[in-house]
């Protein structure tokens, strides 16, 4: 079957750090990634979504970037954090070329102090 | 930008009620998603009505869609204390989801 592993769970970081969250697949080839970001109370913002090893489509200007060194392995990055980039950060991954669901993990609650 | 809106935003029910969540949407559809949200977690699927669909049953889940109204609604039969979490609902843009603001549903014992 297939899981998502996402870490870590909870970080804490001062403003001016560097980021660095992973997410990996398992069980699936070749499958759509995707990072999403939550706001206290509210609904999901698609960040980035990647089809293929490489390819990253970013969805709203920010300071984060992603990237996707592996198959099953996608990084949310950033040079140099804001206080604006806290928030609860989500990994995901669906089906490549289809409209079925999409699969969670559990998520990042980051903290810029 | 976010398709769909819920509503209510919160909902607070006794168990054994039934609970009713709405969603609207902008655009024409492909599928409509919803998804439940423990405090916390990551979002889990529920279920997938597909725009030629007016109607979806899973278990104590029943979904409806009106896309002449551009709505759907997700209803919750027999509450119980466990379904206390948030549930979006989700517009399936060409393998990108475009999720709503959610609704608070609270069950108490």
């Amino acid at each position: 079957s297939q899981t998502i592993h996402q870490w870590p769970a909870t970080l804490v970081q001062p403003v001016g750090s560097p980021l660095s969250l992973e997410c990996t697949v398992e069980g699936t080839s070749n499958p759509n990634l995707y990072w999403y970001r939550q706001a206290a109370g509210r609904g999901l913002q698609l960040l980035f979504y990647s089809v293929g090893i490489g390819q990253i489509s970013s969805e709203v200007p920010q300071n984060l970037s992603a990237s996707r060194p592996q198959d099953r392995q996608f990084i949310l990055s950033s040079k140099k954090l804001l206080l604006s980039d806290s928030g609860f950060y989500l990994c995901a991954w669906g089906q490549a070329r289809s409209n079925q669901p999409q699969h969670f993990g559990d998520g990042t609650r980051l903290s810029i102090l | 930008s976010q398709q769909g809106e819920e509503d209510p935003q919160a909902l607070s029910i006794q168990e054994g009620e039934n609970a009713t969540m709405n969603c609207s949407y902008k655009t024409s559809i492909n599928n409509l998603q919803w998804y439940r949200q423990n405090s916390g977690r990551g979002l889990v699927h529920l279920i997938l009505i597909r725009s030629n669909e007016r109607e979806k049953h899973s278990g104590r889940l029943r979904v409806t869609l009106d896309t002449s109204k551009k709505s759907s609604s997700l209803l919750i039969t027999a509450s119980r204390a466990a379904d206390t979490a948030s549930y979006f609902c989700a517009d399936n843009q060409g393998g990108k989801l475009i999720f709503g603001q959610g609704t608070e549903l609270s069950v108490k014992p």
